[in-house]
């Protein structure tokens, strides 16, 4: 199975200032035919379920704001908030979709305003 | 819209069983693989079991490999998850997940809806 590591495990970010978040697979993710990425972002906030934030790496999902951004290939990924809001307090995972049948998750990442 | 309703969660005695059921709405179910994915108290997300928009196929995670059966009933809109033999550690937040639509690949894709949740504990 492919294992999904991210770091950190935590980030204090003050309001206005950026949020980077790293997700690294155990093996590449690059799917065939279509030669992308098969990564996706979710973000769970308190007492809710998961949200999809991207997919394919770094494609945002109808609706979720423009601050958010992916980058990365093959192994590495980055997950970008530029300019955090409050709003944005939440837990993050990268999840892989390369390995059927296994899905799976990071660990996640815990965003908290400074 | 979309809508994911889980239910049949509850508390079990170790050993016992409990279905759950996963009531979708607001889309064409029967074109969308589904996802179940559980997250255990302050814990991250388990990914445990998928099955193909006809039901043809399905897949487990080894966790619950042997133990939980993943269904689906297309003309009542509904997915099911069949678990038995369960274990204290199987205690948490039942999720079901829809696989976003695609007509060139039924496994690979994001999880682009997700229900509210239901919670099993399995506690003596």
């Amino acid at each position: 199975d492919i294992v999904m590591t991210q770091s950190p495990e935590s980030l204090a970010v003050s309001l206005g200032e950026r949020a980077t978040i790293n997700c690294k697979s155990s093996q590449s993710v690059l799917c065939s035919p279509n030669n992308k990425n098969c990564l996706a972002w979710y973000q769970q906030k308190s007492g809710q379920p998961p949200k999809l934030l991207i997919y394919w790496a770094s494609t945002r999902e109808s609706g979720v704001p423009d601050r958010f951004s992916g980058s990365g290939s093959g192994t590495d990924f980055t997950l970008t908030i530029s300019g955090v809001q409050a709003e944005d307090v939440a837990i993050y995972y990268c999840q892989q979709y390369y390995g059927t049948p296994g899905f799976t998750f990071g660990p996640g990442t815990k965003v908290v305003i400074k | 819209q979309v809508h994911l309703v889980e239910s049949g969660g509850g508390v079990v005695q170790p050993g016992g069983s409990l279905r759950l059921s996963c009531a979708a709405s607001g889309f064409s179910f029967s074109r969308h693989g589904m996802h179940w994915v559980r997250q255990a108290p302050g814990k991250g997300l388990e990914w445990l079991s998928f099955i193909w928009y006809d039901g043809t196929n399905h897949y487990y995670a080894d966790s619950v490999k042997g133990r939980f059966t993943i269904s689906r009933d297309n003309f009542k809109n509904t997915l099911f998850l069949q678990m038995n033999s369960l274990r204290p550690e199987d205690t948490a937040v039942y999720y079901c997940a829809r696989k976003v639509y695609s007509d060139s690949d039924a496994s690979r894709g994001h999880f682009d809806f997700w229900g509210q949740g239901t919670l099993v504990t399995v506690s003596s």
